[in-house]
């Protein structure tokens, strides 16, 4: 059965440090999505993408992330100075070949990014 | 704005009960509502979507209904055994109303214990 690919699956680094987190989505999905979960909390939206380009954020998702789909397979988030409290996990999931991405979606296993 | 509560939080039960989780948002314009699986430092399965057209969703021993007009739903799930512990989300993507392309909302979710 298909499924969502995440790596790598602990990354660590040093505050103020530029992380790549790399996702391969399903492969004829249409819609794709980052979340993160902070420790004991809930599963939180950060952005869509749909078409390549971003078709929804978050408050959270500001300009020190961004988000890519380099080739037709891979989907990265990118966050370019890392502050303490993104330390998360962060879970790439994909879906939606019916208008509106409102097919279900699957998430990856996730990458859980400690800044120290 | 999409704002999901779950009860109970906790849940503790031997095994072969029959288990009842509840799920409540605040924008019942729904077109669906997923629900997940989430292992202790894992990532989301999957478990089932109803779609807003549909009462009930069945997989398994697992049984989903959905009362958009009350804002609800509700996963029931038959003969419990110790291999169902996790923990419970459920994630209904915003409203009808507005530019949506399937980010979800996510409750805090329901800690099933199931013991042997």
């Amino acid at each position: 059965e298909p499924e969502v690919t995440q790596t790598p699956s602990h990354q660590v680094t040093q505050m103020g440090q530029e992380v790549i987190l790399r996702c391969v989505p399903i492969s004829n999905h249409l819609y794709f999505y980052w979340y993160r979960q902070i420790l004991g909390q809930k599963v939180e939206f950060l952005v869509s993408f749909y078409n390549n380009e971003i078709s929804e954020k978050s408050e959270i998702f500001d300009d020190q992330f961004s988000v890519e789909r380099p080739d037709g397979s891979n989907f990265t988030l990118k966050i370019r100075s890392t502050k303490l409290e993104d330390s998360a996990m962060y879970f790439c999931a994909s879906g939606g070949r019916s208008s509106r991405g409102t097919d279900t979606q699957y998430f990856g296993p996730g990458t859980r990014l400690t800044v120290l | 704005k999409q704002e999901v509560t779950q009860i109970p939080a906790a849940l503790s039960v031997p095994e072969g009960e029959n288990l009842v989780l509840n799920c409540s948002f605040t924008d019942s314009a729904i077109y669906n509502l997923q629900w997940f699986r989430q292992d202790p430092g894992k990532g989301l399965t999957s478990l089932l979507l109803i779609q807003s057209s549909q009462r009930e969703q069945t997989s398994g021993r697992l049984n989903a209904s959905l009362d958009k007009s009350s804002g609800r739903s509700t996963l029931y799930i038959a003969a419990s055994q110790p291999g169902d512990s996790a923990t419970y989300l459920c994630a209904p993507p915003p409203g009808a109303g507005g530019t949506s392309y399937g980010k979800l909302t996510f409750g805090q979710g329901t800690i099933l214990t199931v013991h042997p």
